[in-house]
């Protein structure tokens, strides 16, 4: 089953606008991943937060985590059409690997 | 410098035959990871190779798939007797090692069984 889960599954909003996107997992983690996605290929990674970080920023990105929640979100500000894209959630699997284990995504559409 | 790179990009096959697909990692990552994305559908991974570690096979959906890893370089994943539910794009991704995170994705191939 999967670790990662976002929501919404689908977001359209205007350029300019801010998006939020959301990722709930299940079993603890030592780091959470964002991951961008154009074109249902290659992925590229966004940003990093560790599990003892409660937000980490990064140009117009802004991640936070709450550990006691399972949860993280991604925080877009000033939407381009340019972010148009697939955005996905990553975290380590259980100790002893180094497995990653990706959410199902967050379908991105920002209008110009 | 290079990034990870993917061949074929594209590879048509009929139902019941073998493929295979190639990764070339960025040089001098040690960790190389296999993922099958279905359309509209999240990363699935495959398996992960970390140097000369055994590699981790766990999410190998049956035993007609298999890798292979040559040292730290270049890596095939082989699909025998292809079925339709195999039809996706098969992602490679490196990382300097694995427990360095963040990981590299080439292109993609995308599989189409017919």
């Amino acid at each position: 089953s999967q670790q990662g889960e976002e929501d919404p599954q689908a977001l359209s909003i205007q350029e300019g606008e801010n998006a939020t996107m959301n990722c709930s997992y299940k079993t603890s983690i030592n780091n959470l991943q964002w991951y961008r996605q154009n074109s249902g290929r290659g992925l590229v990674h966004l940003i990093l937060i560790r599990s003892n970080e409660r937000e980490k920023h990064s140009g117009r990105l802004r991640v936070t985590l709450d550990t006691s929640k399972k949860s993280s979100s991604l925080l877009i500000t000033a939407s381009r059409a340019a972010d148009t894209a697939s955005y996905f959630c990553a975290t380590d699997a259980p100790s002893g690997t180094y497995k990653y284990i990706f959410g199902t995504g967050t379908r991105l559409k920002v209008l110009a | 410098g290079a990034g990870v790179s993917q061949s074929p990009s594209n590879k048509v096959t009929e139902k019941g035959k073998d493929v295979e697909l190639r990764c070339d990692p960025i040089s001098g990552h040690t960790a190389l990871y296999w993922y099958r994305q279905r359309l509209g559908q999240g990363l699935e991974f495959l398996i992960y190779f970390q140097g000369n570690s055994a590699p981790d096979k766990s999410g190998l959906p049956s035993d007609r798939f298999s890798a292979e890893r040559t040292g730290e370089s270049v890596s095939t994943l082989t699909i025998q007797r292809t079925q339709q539910e195999d039809s996706a794009v098969y992602l490679c991704a490196s990382s300097l090692s694995a427990a360095t995170d963040t990981q590299y994705f080439g292109p993609g191939t995308r599989l189409t069984v017919l």
